[in-house]
């Protein structure tokens, strides 16, 4: 079982629609949890990143977590054209301190006009 | 100011060949992060750097990689006898102090060995 997973996708949806992107991770003690946007060909960038339970949300985006669950997820309200790209799930952890972080192997989201 | 650069953007090797690949981190920034990324896949972690000193080495896959970053700024991946295996995207990334929330990611260098 890998430490990070997420659905590879691809995951289609209209434009104006909510993307839901899930991700759940193995490590009890994880404390940090991270959302990366990665364009073809580009580095990954940071969206959010969340530590406590429930929803912490930044404009279109709604981040959410569980941990009894141990599972995260991403919302992405008014989905535009240019969302599309692969979205990385990252965990902090491995009784690190200095923010160590395991991936996710990615979804593919395409938002279609 | 300039964020993360990595040179060279692209190389070509042989196998069996020795490589080198630099990474600038954004000045000022404690920690650095070197990851290696598969075509579809995510990043895996392979070392990490807080000034000069390398605090973990455990995700180089074996001793052929080796990571330096001598005056803790610029931080050198070499990997000794490439494998086919090998080729990839190599990130590296930095951030402000250890343990900060975001790290800045380098545009990679993409290696490619035949």
């Amino acid at each position: 079982q890998k430490e990070v997973e997420q659905n590879s996708g691809p995951l289609s949806v209209p434009e104006g629609a909510i993307a839901s992107l899930n991700c759940t991770y193995s490590d009890r003690g994880s404390q940090s949890f991270f959302w990366y946007r990665q364009y073809s060909g580009k580095s990954p960038e940071l969206i959010m990143f969340i530590y406590s339970n429930g929803d912490k949300e930044d404009g279109r985006f709604t981040a959410q977590l569980n941990k009894a669950s141990q599972y995260v997820s991403l919302l992405i309200r008014d989905s535009q054209p240019s969302d599309s790209a692969t979205y990385l799930c990252a965990v902090e952890g491995g009784g690190t301190s200095y923010g160590k972080l395991t991936f996710g192997q990615g979804t593919i989201l395409t938002v279609h006009p | 100011g300039a964020g993360v650069s990595q040179s060279p953007r692209y190389k070509v090797a042989k196998r069996g060949q020795d490589v080198a690949l630099r990474c600038d981190p954004i000045s000022g920034h404690v920690s650095l992060f070197w990851y290696q990324q598969a075509l579809g896949q995510g990043p895996e972690f392979l070392t990490y750097f807080q000034n000069e000193a390398q605090l973990d080495k455990s995700g180089l896959p074996s001793d052929r990689f080796f990571a330096e970053r001598p005056e803790g700024s610029v931080s050198t991946l070499k990997i000794q006898r490439t494998q086919q295996e090998d080729s990839a995207v190599y990130l590296c990334a930095s951030s402000l102090l250890a343990g900060d929330n975001e790290q800045f990611f380098g545009p990679g260098t993409r290696l490619t060995v035949l």
